[in-house]
């Protein structure tokens, strides 16, 4: 049973254009949510998270946006660039149980 | 050293072979976890430990063993290699994972088994 679900399991974009990527979770017990990218034969690399109590988080180009009553979560990227083109995961979590579980992931093309 | 490591970087492994993938954090973080990539399946969680000396279950923990008896090094053991367990395996570490604290991974060991 996915917990959390990355159902796009790919998207193209055009460079200087919006990226959007979704998450959905499952377990309302979750509260905190993580946003990673991963190149080819490299580890993933953290974005940026946001805890339950929020309902968004901006970091320069990266924005998440969190719908509680949704179960829902999505990163924004603007403006896209050719150096965004990876897989990005999402990750939650319930505080205490050290537990992340993760997405299958979003390969993400930015076209020049 | 700065930041994460694992060792081997890739193996190819006989069937019923025992294998210790290493990994060691210079970093001080407390927590520290094993992961398993596979296509289509994302990243699944094999086993964690949130201090020296304990260790929890993850997702996926048949198959594999994990120690922690100092701060820096997790290593993960296959204890008969099967060929179920061929995938890219990622360790990781976090200041603490108690309350989402992010996660800074190693470059991964890809393990094939025969």
């Amino acid at each position: 049973d996915q917990q959390v679900k990355q159902n796009s399991p790919s998207l193209s974009v055009q460079e200087g254009r919006i990226s959007i990527l979704n998450c959905d979770y499952t377990n309302s017990m979750f509260d905190y949510f993580l946003w990673y990218k991963k190149y080819p034969a490299e580890g993933p690399t953290f974005l940026i998270s946001i805890s339950s109590i929020k309902d968004k988080n901006e970091d320069g180009r990266f924005t998440v946006f969190l719908n509680k009553s949704a179960k829902h979560l999505s990163l924004h990227i603007v403006p896209s660039q050719p150096g965004d083109s990876a897989v990005y995961f999402c990750a939650a979590m319930t505080s205490g149980t050290y537990k992340y579980i993760f997405g299958t992931g979003t390969r993400l093309k930015v076209l020049a | 050293i700065a930041g994460i490591t694992q060792a081997p970087t890739s193996q190819i492994l006989a069937a019923g072979r025992r294998m210790t993938l290493r990994c060691t954090q210079d970093m001080r973080h407390n927590a520290m976890y094993w992961y398993r990539q596979d296509l289509g399946l994302g990243l699944r969680l094999i086993h964690y430990s949130n201090t020296a000396g304990t260790t929890g279950k993850g997702e996926v923990p048949d198959g594999y063993s994990v120690s922690r008896a100092n701060t820096d090094d997790f290593p993960l053991t296959l204890a008969s290699a099967v060929p179920s367990q061929t995938s890219v395996y990622f360790c990781a570490s976090s200041y603490s994972g108690a309350k989402g604290n992010e996660q800074f991974f190693g470059p991964g060991t890809r393990l094939t088994v025969l």
